[in-house]
């Protein structure tokens, strides 16, 4: 079945790091999100991209569209105590049902 | 006022039991979905309904039945629960069917724990 895999799986870094994380796929993707999810609390949407070598930043957060259309990537700079939480990547699949499907997830916790 | 909202927050319950989860979502978004989130974190699209509807049922048991009075509610009646329901389940919108240009709109899950 579909999957999309995050790596790394979990990260620990000091407060004021940056961060990168990313996402591969089998299939191409023609819009990916980014999703972060609090701990209690249901995935809420930091980045959406729709072109192939997109980059869009969204505060401190900077994410890229892939250009073979199989992977994007997320950077956070200057990392503080409320980063911490599970980062998803997400997308539809191309001729598939129109669901979103989700990321395996990377937990990113923050040391102050 | 929250956006997409589900109730219970959490759900404890026997083997057996039958149970309900309500979702209701006041952005007049088109498409509501179920996802199930397992132990690992993993999230996994089990039914979505656009304008009352049903287009997706993923490989859901029958003991799934979700139902949507109106656009704006969805839903999820769980018959003979078992200990492999255990999880979160969340309830999301968003305004167009699939694609997710828009990006899905959460509600903060409904844990359910089976004993």
């Amino acid at each position: 079945g579909q999957q999309l895999n995050q790596s790394p799986q979990s990260m620990f870094i000091q407060e004021g790091e940056d961060v990168s994380m990313n996402c591969t796929s089998s299939s191409i993707f023609n819009t990916w999100l980014w999703y972060k999810q609090d701990p209690g609390e249901g995935p809420v949407l930091l980045i959406a991209l729709y072109k192939a070598g997109e980059l869009t930043s969204n505060g401190r957060l900077t994410a890229q569209f892939g250009i073979t259309r199989k992977d994007s990537f997320l950077n956070i700079s200057a990392s503080i105590p409320s980063d911490v939480g599970i980062y998803f990547c997400a997308g539809p699949k191309v001729g598939g049902a129109n669901n979103l499907f989700f990321g395996t997830g990377t937990r990113l916790t923050v040391i102050p | 006022d929250t956006a997409v909202s589900q109730t219970p927050k959490y759900l404890v319950t026997q083997m057996g039991n039958d149970k309900s989860i309500k979702c209701e979502q006041n952005l007049g978004h088109d498409t509501m979905y179920w996802y199930k989130q397992d132990s690992k974190k993993f999230l996994k699209i089990m039914f979505s309904y656009n304008n009352k509807e049903l287009i997706i049922n993923e490989t859901v048991p029958n003991r799934f039945s979700p139902k949507s009075p109106d656009k704006a509610h969805l839903n999820l009646h769980i018959n003979s629960l078992e200990l492999g329901d255990s999880a979160v389940y969340f309830c999301a919108s968003s305004q167009e069917a699939g694609q997710g240009r828009g990006g899905y709109t959460f509600g903060s899950g409904t844990r359910l724990t089976v004993v």
